[in-house]
């Protein structure tokens, strides 16, 4: 089983529609959580962090359900600019070590 | 405030050649990475540093090496080049106290 797992899509939603992505992740101890976004044939960037208690950063909501290891991103009113390839990332420090796993990423497209 | 560079942007290697990709960032952070991308696999860990004079191996790290002689600087070393490091590499840095990674934008390596 890959340490990150992610649907890799595409998902193709008209604007303003609403999206889900999950991913889920198998080392239950994993304790520090992400969503990054790459636009084609570019670098990662953070889009946001997510929290035990979950966390909302305009149209965009996280979520992290510890019991089933999963973490999700909600994405409300999809804009065009919203295409992407999404990429979940878990850090395990447990061990002391600094790494961060990447899932594969899901591809969304906005459809006009 | 140039971020995080990397030198070269694109390089045709024949195999066995040796060649130095270089990462430069200029945020004071004090821990960098570098990653490969290939379709299908995601971004995995080749190397990392968590200061200067120290590194660590990754996920991946037969036929690189590395180095961090001054802060600011990360260097990823192919000896031998093989087909097999046909990849899209990109570099990144950090701040200890901050889990956010930043992203330069990426190198692409084409082993003949």
């Amino acid at each position: 089983r890959k340490e990150v797992e992610q649907d890799p899509g595409p998902f193709n939603v008209p604007e303003g529609a609403t999206v889900a992505f999950n991913c889920t992740y198998s080392n239950s101890a994993s304790q520090s959580f992400f969503w990054y976004r790459q636009d084609c044939r570019k670098e990662p960037k953070l889009l946001m962090s997510v929290y035990s208690s979950g966390n909302e950063d305009g149209r965009f909501t996280a979520q992290l359900n510890r019991a089933s290891q999963y973490i999700s991103l909600l994405i409300r009113d999809s804009k065009l600019s919203d295409s992407a390839t999404y990429l979940c990332v878990v850090n395990d420090r447990t061990s002391g070590t600094y790494k961060y796993i990447f899932g594969t990423g899901t591809r969304l497209k906005v459809l006009a | 405030n140039a971020g995080v560079t990397q030198t070269p942007k694109f390089r045709v290697l024949k195999t066995g050649q040796s060649m130095t990709l270089l990462c430069a960032q200029d945020m004071n952070h004090e821990y960098m990475y570098w990653y490969r991308q290939d379709p299908g696999m995601g971004l995995r860990l080749i190397h990392y540093s968590v200061g200067e004079g120290t590194t660590a191996k990754g996920e991946v790290p037969d036929g690189y090496n590395v180095s961090r002689l001054k802060k600011q600087n990360f260097l990823l070393g192919l000896e031998s080049a093989a087909p097999s490091q046909t990849s899209v590499y990109f570099c990144a840095s950090r701040r200890r106290e901050q889990e956010t990674q930043y992203f330069g934008p990426g190198t692409r390596l084409l082993v003949l």
